[in-house]
């Protein structure tokens, strides 16, 4: 059972670098998210998706797109890096719209921009 | 945006009881949440309230009060391998899910 896989685990970005963060999921779930973890900040949302082919804005949208052109697979993007996106960046997807079922999480991305 | 308090750290002896408390705002509720997440890893879910009243999840209780914008979660027979973060979520709209910043457990011998 894979769940929800991110790539890569960990990356070394500098300043004005772009990169991309893969998310898949293998439970054929709806609703996809973006979250970013920061030292007691808690989660916070950065993007999330309800199908395959949509995206919304979360709570911390600023600096980051997002994809979802499989209904699998659900993509970060970082056009352009800054020190402030430094993280811990975490995918989850869910069977309901609700919260019933919860939310399942990949293991994160760890990313550092120097 | 919503905002959900929890305290902060929390400490607790192995074997005993302890409950975290987690408030939050009214508007556009649906529901608490409860994760749990060992440090380096992700975070897992462990229960949901959307009604008032406690569900029970083998040593792990969730209890809500919708009246007083409120809920907790009970650990019984606390093991060691229980010190990690405990979140608190809710609900915000119908697809989005907004955490507390977290309360750290740690249990001692």
């Amino acid at each position: 059972n894979a769940g929800v896989t991110q790539t890569p685990k960990f990356r070394v970005l500098k300043t004005g670098q772009s990169m991309t963060l893969l998310c898949a999921q293998d439970m054929n779930h709806e609703y996809m998210y973006w979250y970013r973890q920061d030292p007691g900040m808690g989660l916070r949302l950065i993007h999330y998706s309800v199908g395959e082919g949509t995206t919304a804005k979360g709570e911390v949208p600023d600096g980051y797109n997002v994809s979802r052109l499989k209904k699998q697979n659900f993509l970060l993007g970082l056009e352009s890096a800054a020190p402030s996106q430094t993280s811990v960046y975490f995918c989850a997807s869910s069977y309901s719209s609700g919260s019933l079922y919860g939310y399942t999480f990949g293991s994160g991305t760890r990313l550092t921009v120097v | 945006g919503q905002s959900l308090e929890q305290p902060s750290e929390v400490t607790a002896v192995e074997g005993a009881i302890v409950q975290i408390n987690c408030t939050y705002q009214t508007s556009g509720f649906y529901g608490l949440s409860w994760y749990q997440q060992h440090d380096g890893g992700a975070p897992t879910f462990l229960s949901y309230n959307a009604l008032d009243g406690l569900e029970e999840t083998g040593r792990f209780s969730s209890f809500l009060s919708r009246s007083d914008s409120y809920g907790y979660l009970l650990l019984q027979e606390l093991q060691m391998k229980d010190s990690a973060s405990y979140f608190c979520a809710q609900g915000a709209g119908s697809y989005q899910l907004t955490f507390g910043k977290g309360t750290k457990l740690s249990v001692i011998p």
